[in-house]
């Protein structure tokens, strides 16, 4: 996972306010995603991206916007933030043939 | 939907002892199924994973076996240390193939006592 990087690393914000989220990495790779990780739940994907400007949803995407732009950065932002949304952030990134690599994650805390 | 169950969610042994951790999918078409490691803060690190055209694939103390009848995989670590001890997710691929999405299971908790 060196080449995947997380900013903020930690991140506390009142309800109803925007927040981004940044994935950045330097492994080339084509395809990136974010999860979220909750207690009892595992890992559940919120959106994923198979390349430059082409983002699909994942199984929790509501409340959620993903942007990509170039190939090493993925956006995941919080319109309007609640606190259902409090939980821990990974970005992970994959070759063909569905190996993923994750990034160290983002606690984000919605008051 | 498609789902991953996996067992049991909080596992102890003694150090040196085996550890053995289940999983069920349900989604007939998935045919890649990782291992991942979580220590404490930190990102899940891939340690192992297996494709369906392969029933069984070991490295060092870890193995994992795959029973595509049943729909069911395992990861078997022998020898257990300490520094085992970590939370283990197991995965299956979802949906079509080109899109590398994976599906996780609970986790399951590992201590391994000294």
């Amino acid at each position: 996972d060196a080449g995947i990087t997380q900013s903020p690393r930690h991140k506390v914000t009142e309800t109803g306010t925007p927040v981004t989220l940044r994935c950045h990495q330097t492994e080339n790779h084509r395809y990136m995603y974010w999860y979220r990780q909750d207690p009892g739940h595992g890992l559940r994907l919120i959106h994923y991206s198979y390349g430059v400007k082409d983002t699909d949803k994942g199984e929790v995407s509501d409340g959620y916007s993903v942007s990509r732009s170039k190939t090493e950065d993925f956006l995941l932002t919080l319109e309007s933030a609640t606190s259902s949304q409090t939980s821990v952030y990974f970005c992970a990134t994959g070759l063909a043939g569905n190996e993923q690599f994750f990034g160290p994650g983002t606690r984000l805390t919605v008051l | 939907g498609e789902n991953v169950e996996q067992h049991p969610s909080t596992l102890s042994v003694q150090e040196g002892d085996s550890a053995v951790i289940k999983c069920t999918y349900s989604d007939s078409a998935s045919n890649y199924f990782p291992w991942y490691k979580q220590e404490l803060g930190k990102g899940p690190q891939l340690i192992i994973d297996i494709r369906s055209n392969v029933g069984e694939k070991k490295d060092q103390r870890i193995a994992v076996t795959l029973n595509k009848t049943a729909k069911h995989f395992s990861l078997h670590i022998t020898e257990t240390q300490p520094e085992d001890s970590a939370v283990y997710f197991c995965a299956a691929s979802s949906g079509a193939s080109n899109t590398g999405k994976l599906i996780f299971g609970q986790g399951t908790t590992l201590q391994v006592k000294p």
